[in-house]
């Protein structure tokens, strides 16, 4: 059984620009969920893609998107980076409707905005 | 909205020795679901434990169990014959149980760092 990978580990922008960070989500799964982890607190929830779509979405600007393709693996796209947008971007993947639908964490990027 | 509070920022504890960690929760839902995380300085979150709020029996995984006060809105995290490899930052989370959307979401606390002192 092959777990949640997240690429890239590390990613170093500048204030303004465009950023994609790709999830693969563990065999089995349909659903994928994102999260910021902002320094020293708990990961806040960006938004989750089930079936390809939107299934929910915390509380974070328009700018803040993402896709979901047919093999269930994901993107979190950031438009207009800004300074406070530096974190740790946790992707978590879970199978709806397959009983146990716990979500399982890959092991981040690590995003610096400069 | 739910809210998550790791009232612990950190704790420190004995190899071989008994810790718990402290978490208490708001909710006006009956039914939802109460997770341990592990996040060591891999960054990745491990699941520890789950419970579901309907079940009156405290789940156990090998030395880690949880005591479930619904009433209290309090669930704690006991580890047990505490290893050098438990020291990670441990959060609590909570989970709607009503499906849909934003329900599906994790709300996370602020977590606590713990230490196992050899």
């Amino acid at each position: 059984e092959t777990g949640v990978t997240q690429s890239p580990t590390h990613l170093i922008k500048t204030r303004g620009q465009q950023v994609t960070l790709r999830c693969s989500s563990q065999s089995g799964h349909n659903t994928v969920s994102w999260y910021q982890q902002a320094l020293g607190q708990g990961p806040q929830f960006i938004f989750q893609y089930y079936r390809e779509e939107e299934n929910g979405r915390g509380n974070f600007p328009p700018r803040f998107s993402g896709l979901q393709f047919p093999n269930y693996s994901s993107e979190l796209n950031v438009n207009a980076l800004e300074l406070d947008d530096s974190a740790l971007y946790l992707c978590a993947s879970s199978l709806i409707g397959g009983g146990t639908d716990t979500q399982y964490f890959g092991p981040g990027t690590r995003l610096t905005v400069l | 909205a739910q809210t998550v509070t790791q009232s612990q920022p950190e704790m420190s504890v004995q190899e071989a020795e008994t810790v718990t960690l402290s978490c208490t929760y708001d909710t006006s839902e009956s039914d939802y679901y109460l997770f341990w995380y592990k996040q060591p300085p891999s960054r990745q979150m491990i699941l520890v434990i789950r419970q579901e709020a309907y079940k009156q029996q405290n789940a156990t995984e090998n030395r880690f169990s949880v005591n479930f006060q619904k009433a209290a809105k309090s669930f704690s995290l006991k580890i047990s014959d505490s290893q050098l490899g438990d020291a990670a930052m441990y959060f609590c989370a909570y989970r709607s149980a009503y499906g849909g959307g934003s329900n599906y979401k994790l709300t996370f606390g602020k977590g606590t760092l713990l230490t196992v002192n050899p």
